[in-house]
């Protein structure tokens, strides 16, 4: 069974500019979760989606947006990229509608912002 | 606020000497609490979901425990390959698949 897979992996952006970064999760998944992970903050929450709908946002500005499929493949873009969003991008998927159930993350994609 | 405090933030040992790493929390109302392992430029893998307090789950050299506080990942006898950070994560009644995880305990077995 094919995991979680990101792509790109890699990626390197300038200030300014905007970055769309894509997950297909397992099949048969239908929540997709979007985390940033960072040194100095570890991982922190962006977005949830299930059946196409966000039901839950993390504190992040508005130059962060997601979106889901009907196939549950999701996409996150970032625009006007700053500095500070060079990250490890992980996107993790569940089978569980409900609350609960444990996540499986893909590799990420590394954003750095120069 | 939510929040979940791990330590120590690294911990070297050698090959054989067992620990315990800690999850300290507060939540309100505990979902479940996980535990996952990462390796350098992977994604965190699932190792454990305890539930309540009181709860154990076992699997090879790793032993995880629940209170209502806090949660203990004992490392019996562990082995180079042990070496990884450790990431705990607890989720709150209600919240659709929102975790908040802890900063890690970079764990490194030397032979």
């Amino acid at each position: 069974k094919a995991g979680v897979t990101q792509t790109p992996r890699y990626l390197i952006k300038t200030r300014g500019q905007q970055v769309t970064l894509s997950c297909s999760p397992i099949s048969g998944h239908r929540s997709v979760s979007w985390y940033q992970q960072t040194p100095g903050q570890g991982l922190q929450f962006l977005f949830e989606y299930f059946s196409e709908t966000q039901r839950n946002k993390g504190n992040f500005p508005g130059r962060f947006s997601g979106r889901q499929f009907s196939n549950s493949r999701s996409e996150m873009n970032v625009s006007t990229l700053e500095l500070g969003d060079s990250a490890l991008y992980l996107c993790a998927s569940s089978l569980s509608g409900r609350a609960g159930g444990e996540l499986f993350f893909g590799e990420g994609s590394r954003l750095t912002v120069l | 606020e939510d929040q979940v405090t791990q330590s120590p933030e690294a911990l070297r040992l050698q090959e054989g000497e067992s620990s315990s790493l800690n999850c300290s929390y507060t939540v309100s109302g505990l979902r479940g609490l996980f535990w996952y392992r990462q390796d350098p430029g992977k994604g965190p893998e699932f190792l454990f979901t305890l539930y309540s307090a009181g709860e154990e789950k076992e699997k090879e050299r790793l032993k995880a425990t629940l209170t209502k506080k806090e949660s203990f990942l004992h490392i019996t006898a562990p082995k180079p390959e042990d070496s990884a950070t450790y990431l705990c994560a607890v989720q709150a009644e209600g919240n659709f698949n929102k975790f908040y995880f802890g900063s890690g305990t970079k764990l490194n077995v030397k032979p």
